[in-house]
């Protein structure tokens, strides 16, 4: 049970590099989220995509893009590395929108580090 | 705009003391509340989901309570052991049509053997 894994887990960039960081799933999840972790701030949303085929803007969207061209995979990117975007970065997934009740639980990936120098 | 707080930043306790976690929130339109525990480089995992219209929920040695009225939360672990130290967070769902959870930054518990 792979669950969700995420892609690279450690990176380094230079300031203006761009990366692409891969969220995949295994659990036919519909829902699958970007957050990014700093410390003393806790989690917040980037991007979230609520099928195939969609994405939409969450909190701090600003300097990230994402793709969800098959329902398993969430890319998340970056097209021109800024410091402020050291951060940690977890991506997430549910089977049901965070509207519905009951045993709805967001599956996280171990995180993906990344520095901007 | 909702701001959810977690006190203390930090814990330490000895093994078999039971403890409680706080968390509070601001804007007590929620839809529901989740406890999380994150171990040392690794993700998230939901420990316990309070909707709105629920006081408590109970896992185990875990027991959630919500308190909406005060925006308060709180996460009890009885007879605390070692494999509990972890980071706990909360995190609360607002009432509107987006899918944010808004986090606390989390309480980080040592439970010393």
């Amino acid at each position: 049970n792979a669950g969700v894994t995420q892609t690279p887990k450690f990176r380094v960039l230079k300031t203006g590099q761009s990366m692409t960081l891969l969220c995949a799933q295994d659990m036919n999840h519909e829902y699958m989220y970007w957050y990014r972790q700093d410390p003393g701030m806790g989690l917040r949303l980037i991007h979230y995509s609520v099928g195939e085929g969609t994405t939409a803007k969450g909190e701090v969207p600003d300097g990230y893009n994402v793709s969800r061209l098959k329902k398993q995979n969430f890319l998340l990117g970056l097209e021109s590395a800024a410091p402020s975007q050291t951060s940690v970065y977890f991506c997430a997934s549910s089977y049901w929108g965070l509207l519905r009740s009951g045993a709805n639980v967001l599956t996280f990936g171990a995180g993906s580090r990344l520095t901007v120098l | 705009k909702q701001e959810v707080t977690q006190i203390p930043a930090a814990l330490s306790v000895p093994e078999g003391e039971n403890l409680v976690l706080n968390c509070s929130f601001t804007d007590s339109a929620i839809y529901n509340l989740q406890w999380f525990r994150q171990d040392p480089g690794k993700g998230l995992t939901s420990l316990l989901l309070i909707q709105s219209s629920q006081r408590e929920q109970t896992s185990g040695r875990l027991n959630a309570s919500l308190d909406k009225s005060s925006g308060r939360s709180t996460l009890y672990i009885a007879a605390s052991q070692p494999g509990d130290s972890a980071t706990y967070l909360c995190a609360v769902r607002g009432m509107d049509s987006s899918y944010k959870l808004i986090f606390g930054s989390g309480t980080r518990l040592l439970v010393r053997p």
